[in-house]
Formats: C-alpha cells, sequence, structure tokens
C-alpha cells in the first residue's frame, strides 16, 4: 500500500527566504506526483504536476523536482511572501493499471512572516 | 476558479437527517471523485466515477451513497451520519485518457459538521 509522508508538518520562515518542502512515498511505481495548495477551509488548487518520466517542473517561484526511483520529490519556493501562507499537499497516481486514485501526504502548513 | 463547483459550502445537519452535497463540473472531464478530509487526517478518496461509473469504493460505510447521473454531476447523499463524519467533503475531476496527464482539479469543499 503506497504511502506518502510530508517533512515537515509545520513551517515558519520570514519573508524573503528560499525553502523547500518535502515529499516521500514508499512506492516508485507511479504515474504522476501533484503538489497542492490549500488555504484554510478551502479547497486544493493544482500548483504543479510531474509525470514520471520527468525530473521537474517550474511554475513562476516554484519548481518541484521528482526522484522516483528513491520515492522523494521537492516544492521549492523562490522569495516567499507572505501571500505564500497555506498548506502545501503532495499527492501520487500509481501506475496506469491500478486505477485513478491519489494517495495524498499530510501536508506541510508554511507560515511566511511579513 | 477551477471550474469545479460544490452545493452546499457549508451544512449542520442532525444524526437523523438527510441531505445532500452537490458537485458540478465545467471541464468536460470524465472522471469524477469524492474525497473526505478530516482534521489531523491525510484527504482520504471515498469513490471515483469513470465515465458514470463507479470503479472505486474506498470501504465507505453505507450511510454515505455517491450517485452520478452525468459526466458533469455528482452528489453523495447522506443519512444516518454520525459525529465524527464532521469534516470537509471535496469533489474533484480529471480527464481520463490513455497518454494523458490525468491532473485532478479540486471544488471548494462543504463544511459538514454533524451534531
Amino acid at each position: 500500500k503506497q504511502e506518502v509522508t510530508q517533512i515537515p508538518a509545520a513551517l515558519s520562515v520570514p519573508e524573503g527566504e528560499n525553502l523547500v518542502l518535502n515529499c516521500s512515498f514508499t512506492d516508485s511505481a507511479i504515474y504522476n506526483l501533484q503538489w497542492f495548495r490549500q488555504d484554510p477551509g478551502k479547497g486544493l488548487t493544482s500548483l504543479l504536476l510531474i509525470q514520471s518520466s520527468q525530473r521537474e517542473q517550474t511554475s513562476g517561484r516554484l519548481n518541484a523536482s521528482l526522484d522516483k526511483s528513491s520515492g522523494r520529490s521537492t516544492l521549492y519556493i523562490a522569495a516567499s511572501q507572505p501571500g505564500d501562507s497555506a498548506t502545501y499537499l503532495c499527492a501520487v497516481r500509481p501506475n496506469n493499471n491500478a486505477g485513478n486514485m491519489l494517495t495524498f501526504g499530510g501536508g506541510t502548513r508554511l507560515m511566511v512572516k511579513p | 476558479e477551477t471550474g469545479v463547483t460544490q452545493t452546499p459550502r457549508h451544512l449542520v445537519m442532525g444524526m437523523t437527517n438527510k441531505k445532500s452535497l452537490k458537485c458540478e463540473q465545467h471541464l468536460g472531464h470524465n472522471a469524477m471523485y469524492w474525497y473526505k478530509q478530516s482534521a489531523k487526517k491525510p484527504l482520504e478518496l471515498m469513490f471515483v466515477y469513470n465515465f458514470k461509473e463507479q470503479t472505486e469504493n474506498n470501504s465507505v460505510p453505507s450511510r454515505f451513497s455517491p450517485e452520478c447521473p452525468n459526466s458533469s454531476h455528482l452528489f453523495l447523499h447522506l443519512h444516518t451520519l454520525q459525529p465524527e463524519d464532521s469534516a470537509l467533503y471535496l469533489c474533484a475531476s480529471s480527464q481520463e485518457a490513455a497518454g494523458g496527464l490525468y491532473e485532478q482539479y479540486f471544488g471548494p469543499g462543504t463544511r459538514l459538521t454533524v451534531t
């Protein structure tokens, strides 16, 4: 059974810092990995999706990397801003023949202080 | 806006009530999902519908009953719930096609409180 872990569970940084959020998964037979952002009491916003054949994806100040063989992904946020404060979730989708369910990590709650 | 809407956004119900949650996607997707998010627990998949057919039922109690009348609409019918069912219920959709990205798009959720 796939298990997804996110470290740290919570992170507080001053504005302007570069930071890295970590995601690890136990079964490397994945189709893709998605990073999401969730604001308190709200739904999920997809940030980046990395296919299993890709090493990284970039969107603005966000960069996500994937090392499938070691079961790890990182989300790098450059020049953090108070508006980046939210919970960040990673989720993996199994290989095609195993269905289309996502397995989520517990999230990292990020606070960026002005 | 992600193209997935959910109503109501907040719901308070007693344990003997019957209510329904509604989800609608405007993205032309062919798969829809219900997830449950409880406090301090990871998001849990409840049900998956592909082309209006239920393909996953993740050991969900029968007091939760999904319905997918067409590929754009998904309902979750609730009856005789327990206080521990209080949670944020999230709907999502994706386009399932060979070789595709299969990116899932989420609605804003319904915050359910069972009293």
